[in-house]
């Protein structure tokens, strides 16, 4: 199926351990985003790209790092985890030559961290 | 930087009655879009409706349907005929022109009564 795909669903790491999320997008979107998700609250932007080569900050960067490996590729990094990055984290996308990425985003199905 | 507020963090309904859930934004710019997410228990994110600032008419689909008030800077969710199925977290956000950067409310969780 079409769509944003996370990796993995799941994981527990140790204070300090370092961990890649990878994110894939089969829709031929320009725009890839990563999200994280704080019990009971909404989104928030972690970093993004807005095409091939770029990549910018959103509201939350501290701590982690991004890589746009290519137009379908997204990773995010966390190189050194700390317990304050126990999230859910959503990849998602946006825009292509039918539909600008104010359209509306396409998320995956999320990654739920815990850091101990 | 643009902020969207959902006063509402729990609503109920029952099964077959209608529900509106609020939402309000800030926001300096003249052209934007709006949408309600709902995240139900499965946590995928599924996006319901979409509202571009420039259009006056109020968007619709199937049973949901938004109230946009521009000046007010606000955007309420109808849902109609509401079923067992929309119990689920719903998520406001705001898109500025350019599309990268969607920002979310606090999110709304909506239960729904037999």
């Amino acid at each position: 199926n079409a769509g944003v795909t996370q990796t993995p669903k799941f994981q527990v790491l140790k204070t300090g351990q370092s961990m890649t999320l990878q994110c894939a997008q089969d829709m031929n979107h320009n725009s890839m985003y990563w999200y994280r998700q704080d019990p009971g609250m909404g989104l928030r932007l972690i970093y993004y790209s807005a095409s091939e080569g770029t990549t910018d900050k959103g509201e939350v960067p501290n701590g982690y790092n991004v890589s746009r490996l290519n137009k379908r590729e997204f990773s995010l990094r966390l190189e050194s985890a700390a317990p304050s990055q126990t999230s859910v984290y959503f990849c998602a996308s946006s825009g292509n030559q039918d539909r600008g990425p104010n359209y509306g985003y396409t998320f995956g199905s999320g990654t739920r961290l815990t850091v101990v | 930087a643009q902020t969207v507020t959902q006063s509402q963090p729990e609503m109920s309904v029952q099964e077959a009655e209608t529900v509106t859930l609020s939402c309000t934004y800030d926001t300096s710019e003249s052209d934007y879009y709006l949408f309600w997410y709902k995240q139900p228990p499965s946590r995928q994110m599924i996006l319901v409706i979409r509202q571009e600032a420039y259009k006056q008419q109020n968007a619709t689909e199937n049973r949901f349907s938004v109230n946009f008030q521009k000046a007010a800077k606000s955007f309420s969710l109808k849902i109609s005929d509401s079923q067992l199925g929309d119990a689920a977290m719903y998520f406001c956000a705001y898109c500025n022109n350019a599309g990268n950067m969607l920002t979310f409310g606090g999110g709304t969780r909506l239960m729904v009564k037999p």
